[in-house]
């Protein structure tokens, strides 16, 4: 079974500090997506990487895949209180061609 | 374009009951997939339908099915209720769905507990 993990589970930081949240796995993954999700609402899409060693910046956020497509990071920088939320991270199997998630990183910004 | 739209976004069952879910995907999307999200297991992939036919299913047992009608609108439903089925129940349709390659949007969800 494909297993997508997440660390931290939780995080709490000042705002304007640094931050970086990763997801790892065993498994090699075709691509893999990150995901924002706010209470009462669904998970919202960031981005999805493709290459091993992809880099893609979305504003503050910094997404890279790591060179065996086995893992990714999240690195916010300066964070703010709009980036509270739960971030996840989804995983593409080619074998099963399904989404696996993991139970994402639920990141808190004191202002 | 109007969202993804769940119905209800509240429910409150009895251990035993069954309930269905309905999801409305995006206009022009023809892949609907559901997810059950709980606290201690995340999200966890149900079953996908694309052109009214399951395409793709998870690991839950038999009393979890689902439908897709012609005008791609979907229902989830869940028979013999359990304590362990309370959870969020998201849908999330795609223009075409079965990989991460297309992007997922996903609806806000239903709540369901049960007691």
């Amino acid at each position: 079974t494909q297993l997508l993990e997440q660390s931290p589970q939780f995080l709490s930081i000042q705002e304007g500090e640094n931050l970086t949240v990763y997801c790892n796995s065993s498994s090699v993954f075709s691509s893999l997506q990150w995901y924002r999700q706010e209470p009462g609402e669904g998970p919202v899409l960031l981005v999805t990487v493709v290459t091993g060693g992809e880099v893609k910046k979305l504003k503050r956020l910094t997404f890279q895949f790591g060179d065996a497509r086995k893992d990714s990071s999240l690195h916010i920088t300066a964070a703010q209180p709009g980036d509270t939320g739960l971030y996840l991270c989804a995983g593409d199997t080619p074998r099963d061609d399904k989404i696996i998630f993991g139970k994402g990183t639920r990141l808190h910004i004191l202002p | 374009k109007a969202g993804v739209t769940q119905t209800p976004r509240y429910l409150i069952k009895t251990r035993g009951q069954q309930v269905t879910l309905s999801c409305s995907p995006i206009s022009g999307h023809r892949s609907v997939s559901w997810y059950q999200q709980t606290p201690g297991q995340g999200l966890q992939f149900l079953f996908e339908y694309f052109s009214e036919t399951q395409r793709n299913k998870g690991n839950f047992p038999g009393r979890f099915s689902g439908r897709q009608f012609s005008n791609s609108r979907s229902e989830m439903n869940v028979s013999t209720l359990e304590l362990g089925d309370s959870a969020l129940y998201l849908c999330a349709s795609s223009p075409a769905g079965g990989s991460s390659y297309n992007e997922q949007f996903f609806g806000p969800g239903t709540r369901l507990t049960v007691l």
